[in-house]
């Protein structure tokens, strides 16, 4: 059972346009909301996160919006670049003690930004 | 301030042999993840330790096992590789906040 539902699988996009990248969960226990870029041969890197008492957030050229109440949430990259071509993975978790976050992803986006 | 570091970078073997994923954080990290990722299957987990001196089953532990041998460093072991086996591996640990880092990942291909 996927926990975590991803969309698209693939998304070209021209430079400067805004990809939208969409996950729904499903376990209403997940409280926190990773968003990580992937560069072929690398470990994905953490990106944005968010926390279900904010409805958006901001960090540069990247934005998560989140809805609590459909259990969605997306990533939109504003003024793309070729740059962040990438795959792109939401994820989901909850605190099981401490500093333990088991992560559920959702099976990626490879993102394309032409020139 | 290495963060996380995984050997080996790529690994080949053949069926029925065995080895040794080696991890090593530098970051205080209390907790300690193994994942494995697998074309169009995102990542999945396979081992975890919430602090030292305890392990954990993830979503796809068969055929795999693990060793907190102290509060930097977390190894995966394969005891008897199957083609199934072959992905890359991630090691991963994370801090309070929830923020969660991955290493750059051993690619093992099983023959």
């Amino acid at each position: 059972q996927q926990q975590v539902k991803q969309s698209p699988q693939s998304l070209i996009v021209q430079k400067g346009g805004i990809p939208i990248i969409n996950c729904a969960y499903e376990n209403t226990a997940f409280d926190y909301f990773p968003w990580y870029q992937q560069f072929p041969g690398k470990g994905p890197a953490l990106l944005i996160a968010i926390r279900p008492d904010v409805s958006e957030k901001k960090e540069g050229r990247f934005t998560i919006s989140f809805n609590k109440s459909a259990k969605q949430f997306s990533l939109h990259i504003m003024d793309s670049q070729p740059g962040d071509s990438a795959t792109y993975f939401c994820a989901a978790t909850s605190n099981s003690g401490g500093s333990n976050y088991k992560l559920t992803f959702g099976k990626g986006t490879l993102l394309t930004v032409n020139p | 301030n290495a963060g996380v570091t995984q050997t080996p970078k790529f690994q080949v073997l053949k069926t029925g042999q065995s080895m040794t994923l080696q991890c090593a954080q530098d970051m205080n990290h209390n907790s300690m993840y193994w994942y494995r990722q697998d074309p169009g299957m995102g990542l999945r987990l396979i081992y975890y330790s919430a602090s030292e001196g305890t392990t954990d089953k993830g979503e796809v532990p068969n055929g795999y096992n693990v060793s907190r041998l102290n509060k930097r460093e977390f190894s995966l072991r394969l005891e008897s590789a199957a083609p199934s086996q072959t992905s890359v591996y991630f090691c991963a640990s994370s801090v309070t906040s929830g923020s969660t880092f991955f290493g750059p990942g051993t690619r093992l291909t099983v023959l």
